[in-house]
């Protein structure tokens, strides 16, 4: 069955560090979207990517869909408390279907 | 605009008894997931409509957990009877739909607070 595995688990970085997180699919996918979640919150969008090959940036966050639309991954530059939370990726195989990666975990320290 | 209501926030309940949540999505949403997040994990999609049809409801145990929304609009999950593996949020989200290809919108999901359930 279709499954996204998720690296880390987690990471621990000092304020001003980079962070990355990569999210692998066992099949293609239409697009692949990305979700940050707070400690007691809910999961929040953050991006979606479709097109093979996609780099979008947010400020200190970079996304990147692979040529082959099974990989992707999300950089933060420079992390900041204030990015402290779950990144998660879930994607989106057909109608709708998304399948959510089990997430990384981010802790800054200050 | 407001956002995606669930009700209750807590629930904690004995094993074997049952509980329902209920979900309404944001308006003009044709889309509606449930989720169950387990401490430390990702949602795992439970049951999926599209408007007042289910879509995919292949990981729901439908031995114990049943859904539906009526009208299309508002949604109910109920467990019953309730196991200690039950225990977890259950999330509600929704999202426009289908049939945005092309159009520059996001299939974003837009998700509810939560009920956390805690079964003893």
């Amino acid at each position: 069955g279709q499954q996204v595995m998720q690296i880390p688990q987690y990471q621990h970085v000092q304020e001003g560090e980079d962070f990355t997180t990569y999210c692998n699919s066992s099949t293609t996918l239409s697009n692949i979207q990305w979700y940050k979640q707070r400690p007691g919150g809910h999961p929040v969008f953050l991006i979606q990517l479709v097109k093979s090959g996609e780099v979008k940036k947010q400020k200190r966050l970079t996304f990147q869909f692979g040529e082959a639309k099974k990989n992707s991954s999300l950089h933060i530059t420079a992390t900041q408390t204030t990015d402290v939370g779950t990144y998660f990726c879930a994607g989106e195989a057909n109608f709708n279907k998304f399948y959510f990666g089990s997430g990384t975990k981010l802790n800054v320290k200050p | 605009e407001a956002g995606v209501a669930q009700s209750p926030r807590y629930k904690i309940i004995e094993k074997r008894q049952s509980v329902a949540f209920w979900c309404n999505p944001i308006s003009g949403h044709a889309t509606l997931y449930w989720y169950q997040q387990i401490l430390g994990q990702g949602p795992k999609l439970l049951i999926q409509f599209q408007n007042n049809g289910v879509v995919d409801d292949s990981q729901l145990p439908k031995d114990r957990f049943s859904a539906e929304r009526l009208k299309g609009v508002d949604s109910t999950l109920k467990i019953q009877p309730a196991k200690l593996e039950d225990s977890a949020v259950y999330l509600c989200a929704s999202s426009l739909g289908a049939g945005l290809a092309g159009t520059g919108l996001y299939n974003e999901q837009f998700f509810g607070p939560g009920t956390r359930l805690t079964v003893l």
